[in-house]
């Protein structure tokens, strides 16, 4: 297994388009999680699932946000109506709830770089 | 409301001199604490964590230290090498498992 695996590494795309961004998690890792990261700042949390169920999102996914994860494997997170305070780095993570219970510890992927124009 | 914040947004140092990270935290509920290291174009990597119910813990050349009582925990990297040189992230997490991180601290080691 070669970790977590983020797709398209970089999209670049006009206003008001739409993107969508996949990760495909360690395989057994039942929880998964999307952070965002902008220039100089940490990595901040977007919304995480156990298995297919979405646990809690942040109040920094507006409404133009949704993330799934069908059948508890991958995870697509779709922005909709683009805008340039959305060009970030998205980050996903993934662990098994039992490693994250013993030393908190998340796996991450290289990340999806979006640029709004 | 930065739950978890590092101060020095850079720190460099000398090869072979000790590395001092630093990181603040306000929320009393945290239970676990992690660094992460970043390099350029890549995601975050686990470093090294530790429980709130220790004080210390150490692995290899990295040492974390907590302090509860000030809400403050630190890195200590010995000796440093060139290779340590990325940003570090200190973050917390309490029963959710979500990770709230800080800003970052860019370490540069010298030769």
């Amino acid at each position: 297994d070669t970790g977590v695996s983020q797709d398209p590494r970089h999209k670049i795309t006009k206003r008001g388009q739409n993107v969508t961004f996949r990760c495909d998690p360690i395989s057994e890792h039942n929880r998964l999680y999307w952070y965002r990261q902008t220039l100089g700042q940490g990595p901040e949390f977007l919304t995480y699932f156990q298995n297919e169920a979405q646990l809690e999102k942040s109040r920094l996914l507006s409404d133009r946000f949704s993330a799934e994860r069908p059948k508890g494997s991958f995870s697509t997170l779709e922005i909709q109506r683009t805008e340039q305070g959305d060009s970030a780095m998205y980050l996903c993570a993934s662990s098994l709830l039992s490693g994250l219970l013993n030393t908190g510890e998340l796996f991450f992927g290289e990340g999806s770089r979006l640029t709004v124009l | 409301d930065q739950q978890v914040k590092q101060n020095s947004p850079s720190l460099s140092v000398q090869e072979g001199r000790i590395s001092i990270l630093n990181c603040d935290y306000t929320n009393s509920m945290f239970d676990y604490f992690l660094w992460y290291k970043k390099y350029p174009a890549e995601g975050p990597t686990f470093l090294i964590s530790i429980s709130s119910i220790k004080d210390k813990n150490e692995d290899g050349r990295f040492t974390v230290f907590l302090n509860k009582s000030a809400k403050h925990l630190s890195l200590h990297i010995v000796p440093s090498q060139p290779g340590d040189s990325a940003v570090y992230f200190c973050a917390a997490t309490g029963s959710a498992r979500q990770l709230t991180f800080g800003s970052g601290t860019q370490l540069t080691v010298l030769p």
